[in-house]
């Protein structure tokens, strides 16, 4: 299974500023994503990471406020711009993996943010 | 649209009886079911997916069956243990994007 990495771990954030969380994985890898989940809630998606391109959102989510970055096929990041305490969640990197039997999905150990 | 329902929310069972979830799915095409099982304070861990080419699949006391023309899957726990308790969500990639949509989630409680 691909090894992933995301930083921050955990942070508290002030309201109205901004934090870029990383991901960084062990090998290349074609689709990346980032997922959010509230508390107490299930994970949602919040959009696809293309390498080389604008990342594909899902509705309910815009660049403006979620803008995220895929320089390469191992590395992304997701910025959460101007928040609120609305924003406190985990923010989870996940990525397709390959198994012998196809492909499947991993997860990054996620990032807990809370706003202040 | 794309959409995963998960039910039950929440499960309580006696340790060593079963523990059966169920899901439906809305896109005839998808073609990938995995499980997740994430514990108080941590990431969702996989702990058994199936693809639409079989009806089922088990590892050692957990299975999965899938239902293909009713287009719903199921997760079975069998002798539940305490490390059971857990929330489970299942998944369903949707073949338009190769996305994962995940389901509500369902809270395991194994009594002892």
């Amino acid at each position: 299974s691909a090894v992933i990495s995301q930083k921050p771990s955990r942070d508290i954030c002030q309201r109205g500023t901004s934090l870029t969380i990383q991901c960084q994985v062990d090998s290349q890898v074609t689709m990346m994503f980032w997922y959010r989940q509230q508390p107490g809630q299930s994970l949602t998606l919040i959009a696809t990471a293309n390498q080389g391109s604008e990342a594909t959102y899902e509705s309910g989510f815009v660049i403006d406020k979620f803008p995220i970055s895929r320089p390469n096929l191992t590395f992304s990041t997701l910025t959460v711009s101007n928040m609120s305490p609305e924003d406190s969640s985990i923010y989870l990197c996940s990525v397709e993996g390959r198994v012998s039997t196809g492909a499947t999905i991993y997860f990054g150990e996620g990032s807990w943010l809370t706003v202040v | 649209g794309e959409n995963v329902e998960q039910h039950p929310s929440t499960l309580s069972v006696q340790e060593g009886d079963s523990a059966v979830i169920k899901c439906t799915y809305s896109d005839s095409a998808s073609n990938y079911f995995p499980w997740y099982k994430q514990e108080l304070g941590k990431r969702p861990q996989l702990i058994i997916d199936i693809r639409s080419n079989v009806g089922e699949k088990k590892d050692q006391r957990i299975a999965v069956t899938l239902n293909k023309t009713a287009k719903h899957f199921s997760l079975h726990i069998t002798e539940t243990q305490p490390e059971d308790s857990a929330v489970y969500f299942c998944a369903a990639r949707y073949s338009s994007a190769s996305k994962i949509i995940f389901g509500s989630g369902t809270r395991l409680s194994i009594r002892p």
